[in-house]
């Protein structure tokens, strides 16, 4: 059973370009949750998609955005990048209603800015 | 969601007993209390989770204080593959995780 698959798992983009990070949620579950992993620190709540919508948001500018599709994958947009979006992203699934001991996290995708 | 405390780094022998402790003096009546793992190079993986009695599964062991406000993560018996940074998350909402600065346990053979 193919847990959460996260594409590409490296990326490097120019200062002020776009990027689109893509998950496929394991098997089952219905709910993706984006976080966002700065060099030794935890990871930080960027939004959480649930029947296509985004239902909940943490602290992130609107430069962030995403998208869920009807087979339940998701992907994360970022505009106008800067260099403090380096970092690691990850993508977490989980079934709607199933509180915090249910998420299931990709290895995530390692966007560098340059 | 209520704040969770714990020690930046902990060392310990390999096949010996870890005890990573966590605090949580602000804990509602409502938070779970989960803990996670998230080895080298990978994404966070659940561990185990308790609301007020102590739990067991196949990875861990979860002693949770009578008043709630602290907790221990036990792995009985460390190996390598153990050492990782261990977060310990108040959750009662089923939407986002707060994560802190977590545990970096390290494993000496």
């Amino acid at each position: 059973d193919a847990g959460v698959t996260q594409s590409p798992t490296h990326l490097i983009k120019t200062r002020g370009q776009q990027v689109t990070l893509r998950c496929s949620p394991k098997s089952g579950h219905d709910t993706v949750s984006w976080y966002q992993q700065a060099l030794g620190q935890g990871p930080q709540f960027i939004f959480q998609y649930y029947e296509e919508e985004e239902r909940q948001r943490g602290n992130f500018p609107d430069r962030f955005s995403g998208h869920q599709f009807p087979n339940y994958s998701s992907e994360l947009n970022v505009n106008a990048l800067l260099l403090g979006d380096s970092a690691l992203y990850l993508c977490a699934s989980s079934l709607a209603g199933t509180v915090g001991w249910g998420y299931t996290f990709g290895s995530g995708t390692r966007l560098t800015v340059v | 969601d209520a704040k969770t405390t714990q020690p930046n780094s902990m060392e310990s022998n390999e096949e010996e007993p870890v005890h990573l402790p966590c605090n949580h003096s602000t804990i509602s009546g409502t938070d779970y209390i989960h803990w996670y793992r998230q080895l080298p190079s990978q994404g966070p993986e659940y561990v185990i989770h308790g609301l007020t009695s102590n739990v067991n599964n196949r990875m861990a062991s979860l002693a949770i204080a009578e008043d709630r406000k602290s907790s221990t993560l036990i792995l009985h018996r460390a190996t390598l593959r153990d050492a990782a940074v261990y977060y310990c998350i108040l959750n009662n909402a089923g939407n986002m995780l707060t994560f802190g600065g977590g545990t970096r346990l390290m494993v000496k053979p």
